[in-house]
């Protein structure tokens, strides 16, 4: 069983923050690294894919980071709105397993007005 | 519509009978998977399949059945629920390299 770990469990910040968050998972046999957005009662929808050592993703005031070799991934939310809050999934895929994404427990952001 | 569709939205069924929760997309993506949410465990694979005809197990495949006849469907199949798999059930698609669609989920009740 591959351990994906996401710290903090939860967090809350005020609107105008900015924050970010971990992702730790096992640096040998990378394949993919992917970031989720969780809204109560929708489905998770996908953020990044990311696949490179240093790869730096960005979507509006979303980014996330990469370190392969050292197995870890953050994810930043700049100036945070109400409208971020969701939980955050972060998941691996190891090489060689079909694809398949093992994901972590999340970090739920709560961003208060 | 072009989308990730799962039915029931809802289910309650009693223990020991056998259900069905379907799954289709209509972009004819290669992989599909099933998880399932669970409090404190967040979402596990149960079943997963890489194209037609092509399934295998996830991380707590036991109870459960799948088939995969055609590209866009999957169905799920408890073959004799118990309360233990009383949970949310998520269906999601994607092809290699992207990230994965989810569908809207079946809550699923077992009595």
């Amino acid at each position: 069983i591959l351990n994906v770990e996401q710290s903090p469990q939860s967090l809350h910040v005020q609107e105008g923050d900015s924050t970010n968050f971990t992702c730790s998972f096992p640096s040998s046999n990378f394949y993919a690294l992917h970031w989720y957005r969780w809204e109560t009662a929708k489905s998770p929808e996908a953020l990044f894919v990311m696949t490179l050592n240093g790869d730096e993703k960005k979507k509006g005031r979303i980014s996330a980071t990469l370190n392969t070799k050292e197995g870890y991934s953050y994810l930043y939310i700049k100036g945070s709105q109400p409208e971020d809050s969701a939980t955050y999934l972060c998941a691996f895929i190891r090489g060689g397993s079909n694809y398949k994404l093992t994901f972590g427990k999340g970090t739920l952001l709560t961003v208060n007005p | 519509d072009a989308g990730i569709t799962q039915s029931p939205r809802y289910k309650i069924t009693e223990t020991g009978r056998q259900v069905t929760l379907m799954c289709h997309q209509t972009w004819s993506h290669s992989y599909m998977f099933w998880y399932r949410q669970d409090l404190g465990h967040g979402l596990r694979l149960i079943y997963y399949s890489a194209a037609a005809d092509i399934t295998d197990k996830g991380e707590v495949p036991d109870g459960y059945v799948v088939s995969r006849s055609k590209t866009e469907n999957f169905p799920l199949t408890l073959e004799s629920a118990t309360r233990s798999q009383t949970s949310v059930y998520f269906c999601a698609s994607s092809e290699l390299h992207d990230g994965y669609t989810f569908g809207s989920g079946t809550r699923l009740t077992v009595v």
